[in-house]
């Protein structure tokens, strides 16, 4: 069945980076477009932007440009997504989502990424 | 602030019916883009109870619907229930923004 497993919690010091992985199976990787999304503690979700992956071409939304960056590796199916200059107010979880027919249909189970001194 | 407008939270009692509201614009629901509604537990992942701006995904109780008119869409929960106590997110495409949006999210209480 599809999937999409992200790697786990992580801690990080202020002005360190992460990176939060997003390893698919179940179907063909190039076919289908991921989005990744974050959700601050007690709050909403913001749509951070998607990454092509049969270009490998990524889009960025607004107020998320610069210090994060989304790759992948075709070769293992996995998506990435690297924060530089971790602020505090990038503590949140992380979630990769797969988009079908402009259809959201499969949610990793998300990441939590801590930033504290 | 968020593209999309939601009420911060709703409440109902148990059997009743409430409805969540859902505002944009031109460029996202005015311009015909599907909205999605989502549900969410505390510490889970989202859950789409309404997709292509009326459908149920199989195993959606027929208590939830959804329903557009002009720039706003709205998600109904009929028959309310404690389980249904949640918070719920619209979602659309925004043309001027060439990306998703969100509502900032309501939180249902059950009374």
């Amino acid at each position: 069945q599809v999937q999409l497993v992200q790697s786990g919690s992580e801690l990080k010091k202020p002005g360190a980076s992460v990176q939060v992985s997003c390893k698919t199976s179940g179907y063909t990787f190039a076919f289908y477009s991921l989005n990744w999304v974050r959700q601050a503690p007690g709050q909403g979700l913001e749509w951070m932007g998607w990454i092509n992956t049969y270009t490998g071409n990524p889009t960025y939304a607004r107020g998320f440009t610069g210090r994060f960056v989304f790759s992948m590796d075709n070769s293992v199916s996995t998506a990435y997504l690297e924060i530089s200059r971790l602020q505090a107010d990038d503590t949140a979880v992380y979630y990769c989502v797969r988009e079908a027919s402009s259809r959201w249909d499969v949610w990793g189970q998300g990441t939590t990424v801590t930033v504290s001194s | 602030q968020s593209v999309l407008t939601q009420p911060p939270s709703v409440s109902g009692a148990p059997g009743q019916r409430v409805t969540i509201s859902c505002t944009g614009s031109h460029s996202n629901i005015g311009a015909g883009y599907d909205v999605v509604w989502y549900q969410q537990f505390p510490g889970t992942v989202p859950k789409v109870v309404i997709y292509g701006n009326t459908n149920r995904p199989s195993g959606v109780p027929d208590r939830f619907s959804g329903s557009n008119s002009g720039t706003s869409a709205s998600l109904a929960i009929t028959g309310l229930q404690a389980e249904d106590e949640a918070d719920y997110y619209c979602q659309s495409y925004d043309s001027s923004l060439s990306g998703w949006v969100f509502g900032g999210g309501t939180k249902l209480t059950v009374l």
